[in-house]
C-alpha cells in the first residue's frame, strides 16, 4: 500500500525557512516523479514543485524559484521542500504527491508564515 | 502557462442523478489530465488520469473523457459520499496548473 506522511510544518515569521519531508513507503521514490503541492485553507490547489525520479531535473512554480528547493533521498525513501525566504502569501498546507498525474496525496502539512 | 477552466464552479444535485463537470484548457493538452475528488479537510484524492484511465480502487461510476482542450468527468449516480469539491490538473507542460474546482451540494 502506496503511503506519504509529510512533516515539518509550522510557524515561522516572513523571511524565515522551514523544511518539509514527506516520507514514502509502499513504492520507491526513485521510479516515480514527485510533486509539492499547496493549499490555502479553503481555496484551490497550486502546484509548487516537482523532481524527476533520478533528482536530474526539478521544476518550480515561478513565486517560489530561487527560494523552495525540491529534493530527494532514494536510501530513506524520503521527499523534501527546503522553504526560504518565506513570504505571508507561502501560508498554506503543503501535500506532497506522487507520480506526474498526482495518483496517491499524504495528508499535508500546514504552513503558517505570520509575524 | 496553461489557464484550465472549470465549469460549473458549483451544483446542486440529487442522490442518483447524473453530474457532468467540464475542465476546458486554454491550449492543448493531449490527454495529460487529472481529476481529483477532494472532502473538507482532507487531502485530495485521485480519480482519473490520462484523461480517461480509472485510478486504483475508484469506482466505475466515475468516468472521464477528452482530448486536447475539452475534457469532462461524469459520475453516473450521484450518492451521498460523493458531495465534494472535485478538480481537474493538467502535466502537459509547466507550470502544472489545476482548475478552479467544481463544488457538488446535495439539492
Amino acid at each position: 500500500e502506496v503511503q506519504l506522511v509529510e512533516s515539518g510544518g509550522g510557524l515561522v515569521q516572513p523571511g524565515g525557512s522551514l523544511r518539509l519531508s514527506c516520507a514514502a513507503s509502499g513504492f520507491s521514490l526513485s521510479t516515480y516523479w514527485m510533486s509539492w503541492v499547496r493549499q490555502v485553507p479553503g481555496k484551490g490547489l497550486e502546484w509548487v514543485a516537482n523532481i524527476k525520479p533520478d533528482g536530474s531535473q526539478k521544476f518550480y512554480v515561478d513565486s517560489v524559484k530561487g527560494r523552495f528547493t525540491i529534493s530527494g533521498d532514494s536510501a530513506k525513501n524520503s521527499l523534501y521542500l527546503q522553504m526560504d525566504s518565506l513570504r505571508v502569501e507561502d501560508t498554506a498546507v503543503y501535500y506532497c504527491a506522487r507520480g506526474g498525474g498526482h495518483l496517491d496525496w499524504g495528508q499535508g502539512t500546514l504552513v503558517t508564515v505570520s509575524s | 502557462d496553461i489557464q484550465m477552466t472549470q465549469s460549473p464552479s458549483s451544483l446542486s444535485a440529487s442522490i442518483g442523478d447524473r453530474v457532468t463537470i467540464t475542465c476546458r484548457a486554454s491550449q492543448g493538452i493531449s490527454n495529460y489530465l487529472a481529476w481529483f475528488q477532494q472532502k473538507p479537510g482532507k487531502a485530495p484524492k485521485s480519480l482519473i488520469y490520462d484523461a480517461s484511465s480509472l485510478q486504483s480502487g475508484v469506482p466505475s461510476k466515475f468516468s472521464g473523457s477528452g482530448s486536447g482542450t475539452d475534457f469532462t468527468l461524469t459520475i453516473s449516480s450521484l450518492q451521498p459520499e460523493d458531495f465534494a469539491t472535485y478538480y481537474c490538473q493538467q502535466y502537459n507542460s509547466y507550470p502544472l496548473t489545476f482548475g478552479g474546482g467544481t463544488k457538488v451540494e446535495i439539492k
